[in-house]
Order: C-alpha cells, then structure tokens, then sequence
C-alpha cells in the first residue's frame, strides 16, 4: 500500500526537550518537505529536500533540523531553540514538477 | 514571485447551495494551479489542479475549478453543497521547474443543516 506514514499521530514533551518526528514514504518520490500549522493559518514551509544528502531551509527553520540519508526518510528534529513548537506537523512528497503529497501529519504538544 | 490571496478565511452555505471558494493568484510564469482539501486533524488531500490546457478542470468531490489568466483566478465551485463538503481549503500556486508550492491562508467551508 503506497503512500507517506508520518508517526506519532499525537506527540507530547516537557519543554526544553529535542524531539524528532517520524515522516516515511514508499511512494520513490524523489523530494520531501516538512511544513508546520498553526490554528486558522495557512501552511508555512520549514525544510525540504530534493535528493538524498541535500536539504535545504524553508521560510521557517530556526530552531529545526532534519536529515535525509535515505530517499523513503526525511525526519525533522524540533529542538529546544524553537520558541513556539506546539503546532501540527505535515510532511509532503513531490514527484515532477506538480503536485505534493501529504502524510496526515503530527500534532506535536509542548508543556 | 508568486502568491495566493483566498478571499474569505470563512465561507458558510446551506446544504443543498452552490459552494463558490474564492482564489486569486500572482505569477510571472505560467501557473500551475492546485486546490487541496483538509479535514480536521488530516493531511492536505489534492481535490484538483491545473497546468496545461482545457481551463476548466473538474476534481474529487463533483468539484470543479476554472483557470481564468484575464483575471489571475482560480475560483472552486461545486453546484450542491454537502455536509460532509466542512472543511479548510487550501489553493497552492507553482510553476514549471518549480520546487515549492505557494500556499494561500486557506478558507475554512461551513455547511448549514
């Protein structure tokens, strides 16, 4: 079954701690990105990625970090330096020049 | 550079209405155009897009969309509204080569009983 698994669903931690979300896709496509969304606002892109060992920031990448030393894996690291990191997390996948496809996301609480 | 302007953060008809979303687009290049769907706590669902030929394009859903370069639109229409239609809309602009897409702020459907 094709597609892009991202996990927790629901992702809870004390703040001052570096948490890592989970984004996997089997569909080969060769970029990804991460983007964040906040409560009645659009969608802001944080990283993405082309190709395997190669990324690049988005509009918002302060205080995030990611990797992508496979082409089905692009995690993204939320560190203690992101100020407001309590928001819903979606990863995409594109293939060509059109249309990205998106995981069904993480809903990440910071206390 | 390109932006999306969706007029309207909130949209409410009654079940059984025209469903008419607004989007207006601004690009230097050909567009490429996309309307994607999310229901609450989902993922983004693509309903649509447009990039090359007929201007009016028909989605998931019985909706349908028309590319109108004269006036830098990219409306979403649907003639009967349904309840299970709730949810945010989001139109996306990108173009040949591009590597990003440019979101608009997203216009939350509401459906009236």
């Amino acid at each position: 079954d094709g597609g892009i698994t991202q996990s927790p669903k629901y992702l809870f931690r004390k703040e001052g701690q570096n948490v890592t979300l989970s984004c996997e896709q089997n569909l080969n496509h060769d970029a990804m990105y991460w983007y964040r969304q906040d409560p009645g606002q659009g969608l802001r892109l944080i990283y993405y990625s082309q190709i395997v060992n190669d990324f690049q920031k988005g509009d918002i990448a302060e205080g995030y970090s990611v990797s992508r030393e496979k082409k089905e894996s692009f995690p993204l690291t939320v560190t203690s330096a992101q100020k407001n990191p309590t928001a819903f997390y979606l990863c995409a996948t594109r293939q060509g020049t059109y249309e990205q496809y998106f995981g069904p996301g993480t809903r990440l609480t910071v206390t | 550079a390109q932006s999306v302007t969706q007029l309207g953060s909130h949209v409410s008809v009654s079940e059984g209405a025209l469903v008419l979303l607004r989007c207006n687009y601004s690009s230097s290049v050909p567009p490429y155009l996309f309307w994607y769907v999310q229901y609450p706590n989902q993922g983004l669902q693509l309903l649509l897009k447009y990039t090359t030929g007929a201007t009016l394009v028909k989605g998931i859903n019985g909706f349908e969309a028309e590319f109108k370069k004269s006036e830098t639109s990219f409306h979403l229409t649907k003639p009967s509204a349904h309840m299970s239609d709730a949810a945010e809309y989001f139109c996306a602009v990108s173009y040949q080569g591009a590597q990003k897409l440019v979101f608009g702020q997203g216009t939350r459907l509401t459906i009236n009983p």
